[in-house]
């Protein structure tokens, strides 16, 4: 059971807008940043969001990030089917004194 | 070109040891925390622990709490995971990673752990 609540799946088709939500509480989202990962199988992490709505150089503007009170937001706009992947938000815990992950949500494009 | 390559991992019993490496270059090593993060076979992706940049910060998720060691070595651009008391859950691959932070974040290939008799 994850600290962090994501859905385990999301879809959509190509060109399509889909969002995957990442659901907190106070002592985490509520008081910090949440960053975005995408994973493909076999391969580490690649950072997508951090501080909650920026994006690094060279992830393409189809990303985008919020958040709002104890939860936040991926949104992937024209999706391609090479963003058929995992999607993992993270954000520190203050009351564990930790990072925390959420579940993952497999995209399926 | 940032680098970490992870080693140190394998074929372990449960109970065993084993001490995971991390050797870092590209990057001002001593100017980051940084962590442990793992991956079980199929599942999703779980914070290990952490190190402040001089060593002197460590912290860990409950799980591997009393039987896992973060630490570093600034003077060789290296991390270490020092695990102890190892379980069959304990199984995964092991990334080092530095985590969001001035505006970077870097990660290693991973390097996979079983924990099996």
């Amino acid at each position: 059971q994850s600290v962090l609540t994501q859905p385990p799946s999301a879809s959509g088709t190509p060109g399509q807008r889909v969002t995957i939500s990442c659901s907190g509480s106070s002592s985490n989202i509520g008081r910090n940043n949440v960053n975005w990962y995408q994973q493909f199988p076999g391969t580490a992490p690649k950072l997508l969001i951090y501080s909650s709505d920026q994006r690094p150089s060279g992830v393409p503007d189809r990303f985008s990030g919020s958040k709002s009170g104890t939860s936040a937001s991926l949104a992937i706009s024209g999706l391609q089917s090479e963003d058929e992947a995992d999607y993992y938000c993270l954000a520190r815990d203050d009351s564990l004194g930790a990072w925390v992950f959420g579940g993952g949500t497999k995209l399926t494009v | 070109e940032v680098q970490l390559v992870e080693s140190g991992g394998g074929l372990v019993q449960p109970g065993g040891s084993l001490r995971l490496s991390c050797a870092a270059s590209g990057f001002s090593f001593s100017s980051y925390w940084m962590s442990w993060v793992r991956q079980a076979p199929g599942k999703g992706l779980e914070w290990v622990a952490n190190i402040k940049e001089d060593g002197s910060k460590k912290y860990y998720v409950d799980s591997v709490k009393g039987r896992f060691t973060i630490s570093r070595d600034n003077a060789k651009n290296s991390l270490y995971l020092q695990m102890n008391s190892l379980r069959a859950e304990d199984t995964a691959v092991y990334y080092c990673a530095s985590l969001p932070q001035h505006g970077s974040d870097y990660w290693g290939q991973g390097t996979l752990v079983t924990v099996s008799s």
